[in-house]
């Protein structure tokens, strides 16, 4: 069964560091989001993907987060200079484009913790 | 702005009990809602999902509904056993920001079957 993948499964890191994180969405998915889960927290809406143009984003998703869809497979979301309270669990999740379906599936998460 | 509460925010019951978990939110005007499972540190896994249409939807000895009107979904589990300890998250996709929306989710209930 298809599913959506990301890299790496933990990602440690100093502050005022660069990180990107990779997800591979289900293949012929046309949308593609980023969520983000603190710990003991809900689960997050960054950034929503399509047609290779940011489609909504929140109020989290500041000048320091980038997304990218640099070929036909991978997306992306860079973290250009992280903070402490950037640690968090981050999915990726993707959906595919027919109107009468909005089910999203989601990956592993990567755990990004910042020291 | 869409709010999406689940409480309580844990439970415990014996092996074998027939539970229902509960999920509000505020605004009634959703394209669906998901049911997912998230084990402790891992990703999302997508359990149910109810369009608007719709007024419930079964799979296995999981049966979720929706009732539009009063904001509610319940998701019931039938005979529960110990593998379904983890925590359920209930979201919804609010037509207000058109197709490519975004789920927004509920803290979860931590449910611990015990044996």
């Amino acid at each position: 069964e298809p599913e959506v993948t990301q890299t790496p499964s933990h990602q440690v890191t100093q502050m005022g560091q660069e990180v990107i994180l990779r997800c591979v969405p289900i293949s012929n998915h046309l949308y593609f989001y980023w969520y983000r889960q603190i710990l003991g927290q809900k689960v997050e809406f960054l950034v929503s993907f399509y047609n290779n143009e940011i489609s909504e984003k929140s109020e989290i998703f500041d000048d320091q987060f980038s997304v990218e869809r640099p070929d036909g497979s991978n997306f992306t979301l860079k973290i250009r200079s992280t903070k402490l309270e950037d640690s968090a669990m981050y999915f990726c999740a993707s959906r595919a484009g027919r109107i009468t379906s909005y089910e999203q599936y989601f990956g592993p998460g990567t755990r990004l913790t910042v020291t | 702005k869409q709010e999406v509460t689940q409480i309580p925010a844990a439970l415990s019951v014996p092996e074998g009990e027939n539970l229902v978990l509960n999920c509000s939110f505020t605004d009634s005007a959703i394209y669906n809602l998901q049911w997912f499972r998230q084990d402790p540190g891992k990703g999302l896994t997508s359990l149910l999902l109810i369009q608007s249409s719709q007024r419930e939807q079964t799979s296995g000895r999981l049966n979720a509904s929706l009732d539009k009107s009063s904001g509610r979904s319940t998701l019931y589990i039938a005979a529960s056993q110990p593998g379904d300890s983890a925590t359920y998250l209930c979201a919804v996709i609010s037509p207000l920001t058109g197709a490519n929306s975004k789920l927004t989710f509920g803290k979860g209930i931590t449910l611990s079957v015990r044996p």
